[in-house]
């Protein structure tokens, strides 16, 4: 069975234009994920969608950081206005259920912001 | 706030060599436990993850990982690494109390010489 596809895989952009980027999770996953990983940084939790719910918020860095997700399945992490410091890899897991199913990762988005 | 710690950044061993990552968490609660694996050039994915019941939990690859509550403790062993154990390593924890938010640890690139 196919894994979480994220697209596209590399992104380079110039400052103060917007990005979307896309993730498919697995078939039937119903909580999704979204991280960052910058150079020598963990990860960092950005946001969760249960469903199409996203109940914790928290994580986005600013209100430039918008994501939605549709029909259980694909979200979108939108960034407007991209800053030189939002230049991370973007990752996206999946999982059957929250709190203690295990997260299936996608490749992750490496955007670039010049 | 919640967080997680990991003591090494980088670690270097000869095969054979025994392996020990240091991890603790700050949550209050009962916490779910997780280490994720990173091999060079692969998505991140799951070592082993620990919930409840014995405290030593064992994972693929001949990896184990013991939960000591008293010190907030969940430290990563194998008493004999191999050259293809090279790779980062993840600390994760999540909790009802924190809305199941994953916060991941900042990783540790493991290499080991052969």
């Amino acid at each position: 069975g196919a894994g979480v596809s994220q697209s596209p895989s590399n992104k380079v952009t110039e400052k103060g234009k917007d990005v979307e980027l896309r993730c498919d999770p697995i078939s039937g996953h119903t909580a999704l994920y979204w991280y960052r990983q910058s150079l020598g940084q963990g990860l960092e939790f950005l946001i969760y969608f249960q469903g199409n719910s996203a109940p914790d918020k928290s994580g986005l860095p600013s209100d430039r950081f918008s994501a939605e997700r549709t029909g259980g399945s694909v979200s979108t992490l939108t960034i407007q206005r991209t800053q030189q410091e939002d230049s991370a890899v973007y990752l996206c897991a999946s999982s059957l259920g929250l709190e203690r199913e295990t997260q299936y990762f996608g490749p992750g988005t490496r955007l670039l912001v010049l | 706030a919640q967080s997680v710690s990991q003591h090494n950044h980088h670690v270097i061993l000869s095969e054979a060599a025994s392996l020990e990552l240091g991890c603790n968490y700050s949550y209050g609660g009962t916490v779910n436990l997780f280490w994720y694996v990173q091999y060079p050039g692969q998505h991140l994915q799951l070592l082993l993850k620990y919930f409840s019941g014995d405290p030593l939990v064992k994972g693929i690859k001949g990896f184990e990982a013991e939960f000591i509550k008293s010190k907030f403790s969940f430290n990563l062993r194998k008493p004999s690494v191999q050259w293809s154990d090279t790779a980062e390593y993840f600390c994760a924890v999540n909790a009802r109390t924190g809305g199941f938010k994953t916060i991941f640890g900042a990783g540790t690139r493991l290499f080991v010489k052969a």
